[in-house]
């Protein structure tokens, strides 16, 4: 059964940068994409970005320019940079894995797989 | 990008009885749409793809409808476990986005 385990520092100061990662156990790292999600207290889910196997990567606009989603594939990981964080980016974090296909005239794509998240608190 | 909303923020209901939410998007997301159920402390869960597709170990009484713009979540005499915040997920087009969140709780 696969399972992701993620780790990174819970506790920044203002300016200072959020490094998470995720690393993937008992299943297979090609054939799927992998992202990182996002929580601030008491709100909804963010989508932050994710990256393909092959490397290829997607951002949301609002972060694009402080975020780095990053794959070390002997390792079986991947990771999330967040430069210049603020209080805004308080808020607990997951790794996910995603899986995509199409066929015929339907595609899916869902995130089946889910880190248990970590908090990350932005205080000075 | 795709604004999801949906309502109600919280929905009381009775163990037993229906609960219907709704999630709509600022524009057509065929039926690229997933739902996801989180309980407190816990990651989200899936329930749905597809708009219709019920995951694997997704109990019968999970429905989903819907295409386009509009689109429903119904859950059938709720149990206890049901009790959670469920969020609907568009990946028609980049970025993804999800709604705020509908919070089911006990009457």
């Amino acid at each position: 059964q696969v399972q992701l385990q993620q780790w990174g520092a819970g506790l920044l100061k203002p300016s200072e940068t959020l490094s998470l990662t995720c690393s993937i156990y008992g299943g297979s790292f090609t054939g799927y994409s992998w992202t990182w999600i996002r929580q601030p207290p008491g709100k909804g889910l963010e989508w932050i970005g994710e990256i393909s196997h092959g490397g290829t990567t997607k951002y949301t606009p609002s972060l694009e320019s402080r975020v780095t989603i990053s794959l070390d594939t002997s390792k079986k990981q991947f990771s999330l940079q967040l430069r210049s964080v603020t209080a805004a980016d308080t808020a607990v974090y997951f790794c996910a894995r995603v899986y995509s296909t199409s066929f015929n005239y339907y595609y899916y794509y869902y995130m089946d797989v889910w880190g248990k998240g970590t908090t990350v608190t932005v205080s000075s | 990008e795709v604004v999801m909303t949906q309502s109600p923020a919280t929905l009381s209901v009775s163990p037993g009885e229906r609960a219907t939410l709704s999630c709509r998007a600022s524009q057509s997301v065929s039926s690229n749409l997933a739902w996801y159920q989180q309980k407190p402390g816990q990651a989200p869960r899936l329930l749905i793809y597809g708009a219709s597709t019920r995951a694997t170990g997704i109990p019968a009484r999970f429905n989903g409808i819907g295409s386009g713009t509009e689109f429903t979540l119904t859950i059938i005499s709720l149990q206890s476990e049901d009790f959670a915040v469920y969020h609907c997920q568009q990946y028609n087009a980049w970025p993804r986005t999800f709604g705020q969140g509908t919070k089911v709780e006990i009457k």
